[in-house]
């Protein structure tokens, strides 16, 4: 079936250390985004892809990286340099800006990062 | 900034419409309404969106108002499934980032 692949659902990492969180989708969508959400706010944006090889930093990109080399992937690398990395990450993709298509995103299940 | 005003949230009984309103006086002549949903932990959800014309599937119906300064999610009848905070976006067409607000917390109840 199509969709968008997060993993892992949880992950635990020491202050200091880099982790790198995963997105896969097989929707063939060019666009692809990161969003961070803390308990009771909604979504922030980290980062955005419309193309492979091109990202752009969205409104909190300071502490993350993120790599676009294939069109199905688009990790998400939380570096030591992000203060207050424990929160829930969400990958989302979008089809082309056609007339065809709703525009509409499509997201993936999440990923809980816990900084011990 | 979110360009959206909602309420933070809302009650409805089981099996009654809930309709949720959603500001946007800002809204310029090529940018869409969006509407998405999420379930606790979950990521969310596409319900519906429309320019200025009423719109209606599966799942909800969306009424634009004249000005399409503001505009109504309705669940024609709700569910307890239902429970979700819901977001109401506007947005150009395209792959904009969609900036998502605090949303409006739907509670139905039994």
């Amino acid at each position: 079936d199509g969709g968008i692949t997060q993993s892992p659902k949880y992950l635990f990492r020491k202050e200091g250390q880099n982790v790198t969180l995963s997105c896969e989708q097989n929707l063939n969508h060019d666009a692809m985004y990161w969003y961070r959400q803390d308990p009771g706010q909604g979504l922030r944006l980290i980062y955005y892809s419309q193309i492979v090889n091109d990202f752009q930093k969205g409104d909190i990109a300071e502490g993350y990286s993120v790599s676009r080399e294939k069109k199905e992937s688009f990790p998400l690398t939380v570096t030591s340099a992000q203060k207050n990395p424990t929160a829930f990450y969400l990958c989302a993709s979008s089809p082309p800006g056609q007339r065809l298509n709703t525009g509409e995103l499509f997201f993936g299940e999440g990923s809980r990062l816990t900084v011990l | 900034d979110a360009k959206t005003t909602q309420p933070p949230s809302m009650d409805c009984a089981e099996g009654r419409a809930a309709n949720l309103p959603c500001n946007h006086s800002t809204i310029s002549g090529n940018e869409y309404v969006y509407w998405y949903r999420q379930i606790h932990s979950q990521g969310p959800q596409y319900i519906i969106h429309g320019l200025k014309n009423n719109e209606t599937n599966e799942m909800a119906s969306l009424i634009i108002t004249e000005d399409r300064k503001s505009s109504t999610l309705i669940l024609p009848h709700a569910t307890l499934r239902d429970t979700a905070v819901y977001y109401c976006i506007v947005r150009d067409w395209g792959n904009t980032p969609l900036v998502f607000g605090k949303g409006t917390r739907l509670s139905v109840i039994a």
